[in-house]
């Protein structure tokens, strides 16, 4: 197994820019998430998916947008980049159970310029 | 709202010295995770636990409920165990997914 993967590694965009970050798992996992890590500040919670064509908001959603068109992949969307996206992006999945473990992808450094 | 407090928020420690990290939280929890997040950054599950102590080689990780407290103990600690320690509680109410997540401890052990 691969477990949770996500593209790209490392990203620069300008302000206004729009992109994908792609998160796949191949664990069949129905809970996926994705979060943000700032200096200073615990993982926050962007956006979640309970299963396929089900997403919901979590803590900061604004800028973001997700889809889940299958039990595979996660993509998140940033619609127009700002610099105060700049941070570390974690995608997570866990088999769905109220305290499954977690498994985190390896992450993506976005910088905004 | 649940609160994750983590001490220390930075520890130094010797090669070979027994390190604890503390976790306490604010409301009864269903689980406890502990996490570590390598310099290169990759973050990966040590523990869950929803009661007593759970051992992994040199490590430990207690919790007691009643208290709403969790340590993560290293034994014979080593410079491969320099990294950040995460703790996250998980129940219904917490966060959009259950979960809310601690600062972190970074700790570095120097040989």
């Amino acid at each position: 197994n691969a477990g949770v993967t996500q593209t790209p590694k490392f990203q620069v965009l300008k302000t206004g820019q729009s992109m994908t970050l792609q998160c796949a798992q191949d664990m069949n996992h129905e809970y996926m998430s994705w979060y943000r890590q700032d200096p200073g500040m615990g993982l926050r919670l962007i956006h979640y998916s309970v299963g396929a064509g089900i997403t919901d908001q979590g803590e900061v959603p604004n800028g973001y947008n997700v889809s889940r068109s299958t039990t595979e992949d996660f993509p998140l969307r940033l619609l127009s980049a700002a610099p105060s996206q700049t941070s570390v992006y974690f995608c997570a999945s866990r088999a769905g159970g109220l305290a499954d473990t977690q498994y985190f992808g390896p992450g993506t450094r976005l910088t905004v310029l | 709202k649940n609160e994750v407090e983590q001490s220390p928020q930075n520890l130094t420690a010797q090669e070979g010295e027994f390190i604890t990290i503390n976790c306490s939280y604010s409301v009864g929890i269903s689980a406890l995770h502990w996490l570590q997040q390598h310099p290169g950054g990759g973050i990966v599950s040590l523990f869950m636990l929803s009661s007593g102590k759970k051992k992994h080689g040199r490590l430990i990780a207690t919790i007691n409920i009643q208290e709403k407290h969790s340590s993560l103990h290293i034994t014979a600690s080593h410079p491969r165990d320099s990294a950040v320690y995460i703790c996250a509680s998980f129940h219904t109410g917490g966060g959009a997914d259950g979960l809310t997540f601690g600062k972190g401890t970074h700790l570095i052990i120097q040989p």
